[in-house]
Order: structure tokens, then C-alpha cells, then sequence
């Protein structure tokens, strides 16, 4: 079945940098886009960024361009998201998602991961 | 930045019983395409979220039929014609025609 699994997260001081993959299965990976998606502990759903299926595209939150860089590896049927300059309001859990249309354009997230913690503090 | 306003924020609903959320956007969601870029998300308590709308009125699939959607432009409802225990926490609306950007999320929970 289709599965997306998310690793990396962990307790991160300010200013530091973590690295999040996550794993898709069960689906031809290299024909979807992918998103990152964001809950801080007791908030909303706030959309982080996404990817193109063949990566020639990008987009960002506005509280995380400049930080944050989204990609994949196809190869490895695999997402990331490298985080830089954390700051204490980056502290959420971290889901990736897939797209729900084939190829392009994206248009929304249908099949989510179970999501990996991303603790920032000193 | 188009913001998603839902109410109420909080729902509490006898089993049985239908309820209603609405959703409205600061812009119309319909594209130039002619879709309609509205969702709605259920994240039950301790879990991933999970699609159950898309495009306004299209349930995913696996989606009891009990859930529904409806609405155009700028205003959206999603309508559980009899709430079951299973139906309980935080539903979003989403929309997807300029970037992605959820509504605050609505709590149901069962009296």
C-alpha cells in the first residue's frame, strides 16, 4: 500500500541546521509532487514547501524561504527537507505528503506520512 | 495572502445528529480552469490528517458517504448528514490555488 515514512527530526538548538527524509512506497514516486507540512504542538497545519515530481520545481512558505530546501532522489524514492538557522517557532512536527495529481500542477495532499518531531531549543 | 476564516471553531454533536462547518476564503478559489481549488482535511485525534474533500465537493476515496461538500467562490461547507463516534476531531479546509493554506480547523467532538 501507498506509505510515507519520515525520520531525522529530533531536539535541535537555535541557529542550528537537521535534515528530514522521508520514505515513499507503493507508488511510482518519481510521478508525483511531494510536500512538507508542518503542526506546531497544539496549532494548525501550515504548508512548508513542495517539489515538482522531477524536481525542477520549488516553492516555499514565506516563513521558511531562505532556510529551508526541499529535494529528492528519485532514484531512492525518497524526500527531504534540510532545515537551517532553526528557530524556536520551526518547532512543530514535520509530515511530508503527496500530491494528489499526477505529474502537474500540484493541487493538493493525499496521502501523508505519520510525521517526525522537530524539537528547537536551547 | 488568501486567508481561510472557518466557523464554528468548536462543534459538540449527539451521535446521530448532523452537523455543519463553514469555510470562507478572502478571494474566489475558482480558477481560470473552471476547478474549484477547496478541500477539507479530518486530523482524528493522535493521527496523520486525512483528505476527504477534494475540489469541493468530491468525496476521496474510502470517504463514507455521510461526508459532503458544497459551496462556490468564496464560501464552503462540509455537512456530516449523521455524526458516529469515529467522526470525532479537527477538520480543515484547504485551498490550493495560490500556494496552500489551511483554515484555523474546526474541534467536533461527540455530547
Amino acid at each position: 500500500q501507498v506509505q510515507l515514512v519520515e525520520s531525522g527530526g529530533g531536539v535541535v538548538q537555535p541557529g542550528g541546521s537537521l535534515r528530514l527524509s522521508c520514505a515513499a512506497s507503493g507508488f511510482t514516486f518519481s510521478s508525483y509532487g511531494m510536500h512538507w507540512v508542518r503542526q506546531a504542538p497544539g496549532k494548525g497545519l501550515e504548508w512548508v514547501a513542495f517539489i515538482r515530481y522531477d524536481g525542477s520545481n520549488k516553492y516555499y512558505a514565506d516563513s521558511v524561504k531562505g532556510r529551508f530546501t526541499i529535494s529528492r532522489d528519485n532514484s531512492k524514492n525518497t524526500l527531504y527537507l534540510q532545515m537551517n538557522s532553526l528557530r524556536a517557532e520551526d518547532t512543530a512536527v514535520y509530515y511530508c505528503a503527496k500530491d494528489l495529481k499526477l505529474r502537474w500542477p500540484p493541487e493538493a495532499f493525499d496521502i501523508w506520512g505519520q510525521g517526525t518531531m522537530v524539537t528547537v531549543s536551547s | 495572502d488568501i486567508v481561510m476564516t472557518q466557523t464554528p471553531l468548536s462543534l459538540s454533536v449527539t451521535p446521530g445528529q448532523p452537523a455543519s462547518i463553514s469555510c470562507k476564503s478572502s478571494q474566489s478559489l475558482l480558477h481560470s480552469d473552471g476547478k474549484t481549488y477547496l478541500y477539507w482535511y479530518l486530523q482524528k485525534p493522535g493521527q496523520s490528517p486525512q483528505l476527504l474533500i477534494y475540489e469541493v465537493s468530491n468525496r476521496f476515496s474510502g470517504v463514507p458517504d455521510r461526508f459532503s461538500g458544497s459551496g462556490s467562490g468564496t464560501d464552503f461547507t462540509l455537512k456530516i448528514s449523521r455524526v458516529e463516534a469515529e467522526d470525532v476531531g479537527v477538520y480543515y479546509c484547504m485551498q490550493s490555488i495560490q500556494l496552500w493554506r489551511f483554515g484555523q480547523g474546526t474541534k467536533v467532538e461527540i455530547k
